[in-house]
This record gives C-alpha cells, structure tokens and sequence, in this order.
C-alpha cells in the first residue's frame, strides 16, 4: 500500500499569499495517477488536480500541481476567501488507493 | 455534470449490516466507467472502499474485503454498497463517487451520508 504524507498539517497564511502543500508517497507513483481534493467544511471534496498537473475545467488556474516519483506539490498562487479548506492528495495508481491525511490551510 | 446521491439508514447497530446505495443522475451508469465509495470518519481522513463498473467488475480495499460488497443495478442507474459486521470503527460519512476510465479514481462526488453504528 502506498503511504502518502501531506505536509504541513497546517498552513496559517493571508488572503493574497502564496501556498504551497507537499505530497510524499512511500513508493514512486505514476504522474498519471496522483489527484489533490479539496474540502470545505461540511461539504463533500472536491477533484482539483488529477493526473499531478491536469486542472479540473472550472477550476481557477491560481491552483497548479506538479511532482513527480514520490514529492508532489499543490500550489495555491493567491488565497482568495474561498480557498480556506483542507487539501488531500490521493493516489490511484494500484489497489487500495489511499489519501493523504491532510493540509488545513487556514485564515492567519 | 454527473450527479451522485447517497441514501440508506443513518444508525445502524453493531454487529448488524450498513447497506446504502447511491442513485447517478446525468449520466448512464452503464456507460463503461467505474463507480466507487469512500468513507471519512468524523473529523479524520479519507478511506478508499472499493468500485465497481456497470459489468460488476469490483475491486476492494485489502483491509474491507472481507466484509464489504458492491453491487450495481443498471436498470436504477445505481449501485450499493453492504457492509458485514458493523462496529463503533465504521462510524463515518460515506461518500459515492464516479470514478472515472481508472477504478481507483474520484472524480464527481456525492454530498455524502453519515451512518453512525451505535446500539
């Protein structure tokens, strides 16, 4: 099974700033087959990223994946109000697939 | 845009079997793509269950298969999820999802349903 390890747990920044999430699995995972979701409160997640870099249509080129073999990044360029959420990436390579376990990114 | 709908008890008592079932709307669930459940306990993270395609070709998370079963009713337009032997552990909010051409994906998720396994 494929560990992946989102650091940092939380991130406390300000409307505008730059933010930048890490995504570290336990073993190389395909570009093809690295997502990040994001998830407001109460609310079901949200495909963003897929395929490491591919944005989902709709969704505001502020947000850009990248990485490759086992560190992959999700980078907000500017926090806006609604970005405040918590971010999961998920690989979907081979079975089980599995979830990081997080990054709350929070107003500072 | 696929729409995707949990429905199923909200309290289920241990030992006893959670069953739910989620009704795709927009979309043809025979349309060759893979339909999945994920689960997320209260205030953690997020478990991958298993998927299925309108075949009913399934595959499992290792650490449910013993207990879980996915199912698909083509004629609804939905699929359905049991699981055996319930504890206090399987207390979550279980999510449906479309999962795309890759059966371990998440592409369109429902809004979730939170099942909670109490006597």
């Amino acid at each position: 099974e494929v560990v992946l390890t989102q650091s940092p747990g939380t991130l406390s920044l300000s409307p505008g700033e730059r933010a930048t999430l890490s995504c570290r699995a336990s073993q190389s995972v395909g570009s093809d087959y690295l997502a990040w979701h994001q998830q407001k409160p109460g609310q079901a997640p949200r495909l963003l990223i897929y395929g490491a870099y591919r944005r989902v249509t709709g969704i505001p080129d502020r947000f850009s994946g990248s990485g490759s073999g086992t560190d992959f990044t999700l980078t907000i360029s500017r926090l806006e109000p609604e970005d405040f959420a918590v971010y999961y990436c998920h690989h979907y390579e081979t079975s089980p697939a599995t979830f990081g376990q997080g990054t709350k990114v929070e107003i500072k | 845009q696929v729409h995707l709908q949990e429905s199923g008890p909200g309290l289920v008592k241990p030992s006893e079997t959670l069953s739910l079932t989620c009704t795709v709307s927009v979309y043809s669930i025979s349309s060759g793509l893979y339909w999945g459940w994920i689960r997320q306990p209260p205030g953690k993270g997020l478990e991958w269950i298993g998927s299925i395609n309108h075949s009913g070709t399934t595959y499992y998370n290792p650490s449910l298969k013993s207990r879980v079963t996915i199912s698909v009713d083509t004629s609804k337009n939905q699929f359905s999820m049991k699981l055996n032997s319930a504890t206090a552990a399987d207390t979550a909010v279980y999510y449906c999802a479309s999962a795309g051409s890759n059966p371990l994906g998440a592409a369109n998720w429902g809004q979730g349903t939170l099942v909670t396994v109490s006597s």
